[in-house]
């Protein structure tokens, strides 16, 4: 079993509907959470970036971290065609080691 | 956020041959790391290299295939020697997005095809 589950999809869905993007992950000792999107032939670009349990709100995106259930979410707002990519989620238990334990991504399609 | 360059984007290579990756930070970082993203899987942590000591390893990774160096506070490369088509990835190199710590950047890859 993978430490962190995340299903690949592909997810499609018309511009302007919610996305919900989800992991669930094995290791309790996680206490750092990360939202990465990767457009085609490009490097991960850090989207959000949450601590221990709780919500945080960027523009469209919300993260959701439930420690006591191990599942995270990425929330999207008024989806857009440029919103189009592979989201990854990432998490570590510690914020100075540097190894983050990956979810396989998800890809989304927003559909205009 | 620190930005992050690396060079090559893109290199199509021979088997048996060995191909350098340089990764330049625009800041001076403590710690800087080294992933592989294999076609259709997720990202997975190669070493951490730190600047004027040998790089640690993660399982399955070893010295004398991924030869990295740190020779300062801003730089970094990392080697796959003695290439085969198992090695054809993406290599990115990351960093901590800011002092106070935020999450990870990474850079924009090098894409290796061996052939």
């Amino acid at each position: 079993q993978k430490e962190v589950e995340q299903d690949p999809g592909p997810l499609s869905v018309p511009e302007g509907a919610i996305v919900s993007l989800n992991c669930t992950y094995s290791n309790s000792a996680f206490q750092y959470f990360m939202w990465y999107r990767q457009y085609s032939r490009k490097g991960p670009e850090l989207l959000m970036y949450t601590y221990s349990s709780g919500n945080k709100e960027d523009g469209r995106f919300t993260a959701q971290v439930d420690k006591s259930s191990k599942y995270i979410s990425l929330f999207i707002r008024d989806s857009q065609p440029s919103d189009s990519a592979t989201y990854l989620c990432a998490m570590t238990p510690s914020s100075n080691t540097g190894k983050l334990i990956f979810g396989q991504g998800t890809t989304l399609q927003v559909k205009p | 956020s620190a930005v992050i360059s690396q060079k090559p984007s893109r290199d199509i290579c021979q088997r048996g041959t060995s191909l350098t990756i340089q990764c330049q930070v625009d800041s001076q970082v403590t710690m800087m790391f080294w992933y592989r993203q294999q076609p259709g899987q997720s990202l997975t942590l190669i070493a951490t290299a730190n600047q004027g000591s040998e790089a640690t390893y993660e399982s399955g990774f070893v010295i004398d295939k991924f030869p990295i160096s740190r020779p300062n506070l801003t730089f970094s490369t990392l080697t796959v020697s003695n290439m085969s088509p198992e090695d054809s990835s993406i290599y990115l190199c990351s960093v901590e997005a800011r002092d106070r710590f935020n999450g990870y950047t990474f850079g924009s890859g090098t894409r290796l095809t061996v052939v």
